[in-house]
């Protein structure tokens, strides 16, 4: 049973330049979130996904969007890249409907800005 | 913004010892979840709990959760190095399935 999966594990981009980032959720999950965890903070919710329309979002600019797809997978896009991006990007999965609220993680992308 | 703090912030520890780490937050709660985060990676989903109940087990792991105080304690016993990580809790609120995180306590176990 494969777990969350992203992609790609690093990713370096230059300031002003615009990134995707990909997640696969459980098998199972229907749902996913996004998450931003800057070095030595805990993770910061950015927006979550059902039924391929964004459901709930946290305070993150219009930089931030996202898609999710009919197989359930998600695309994480940031435009206008800052300095203060640079961060580990977060996907999680859950089951929207008789799930019990557990979350399962991806191992996240790390973005370097330069 | 974060919902609360985890306490300590660090913890140095034997093999063999307990551990114990504590999480605040602020707002009424549907359940509170502990993860375990090694070195930067992935989270690792470790325990939840729900907003009606007191305590709860998993293998070493021991949850506490007390709605009144708004607070909630991790306790691993016997711990072993390999349980050198950072942990985190996370709560949802009502009518929201989006976790807010602590700030995380940093556990290191020497063997």
């Amino acid at each position: 049973d494969a777990g969350v999966t992203q992609s790609p594990t690093h990713l370096i981009k230059t300031r002003g330049q615009q990134v995707t980032l990909r997640c696969s959720p459980k098998s199972g999950h229907d749902t996913v979130s996004w998450y931003q965890q800057a070095l030595g903070q805990g993770p910061q919710f950015i927006f979550q996904y059902y039924e391929e329309e964004e459901r709930q979002r946290g305070n993150f600019p219009d930089r931030f969007s996202g898609h999710q797809f009919p197989n359930y997978s998600s695309e994480l896009n940031v435009n206008a890249l800052l300095l203060g991006d640079s961060a580990l990007y977060l996907c999680a999965s859950s089951a929207y409907s008789g799930g019990n609220g557990e979350q399962y993680f991806g191992p996240g992308t790390r973005l370097t800005v330069t | 913004s974060q919902q609360g703090e985890e306490d300590p912030q660090a913890l140095s520890i034997q093999e063999g010892e307990n551990a114990t780490m504590n999480c605040s937050y602020k707002t009424s709660i549907n359940n509170l979840q502990w993860y375990r985060q090694n070195s930067g990676r992935g989270l690792v989903h470790l325990i939840l709990i729900r907003s009606n109940e007191r305590e709860k087990h998993s293998g070493r792991l021991r949850v506490t959760l007390d709605t009144s105080k708004k607070s909630s304690s991790l306790l691993i016993t016997a711990s072993r190095a390999a349980d050198t990580a950072s942990y985190f809790c996370a709560t949802d609120a009502w009518n929201t399935d989006k976790l807010i995180f602590g700030t995380g306590t940093r556990l290191q176990v020497f063997p």
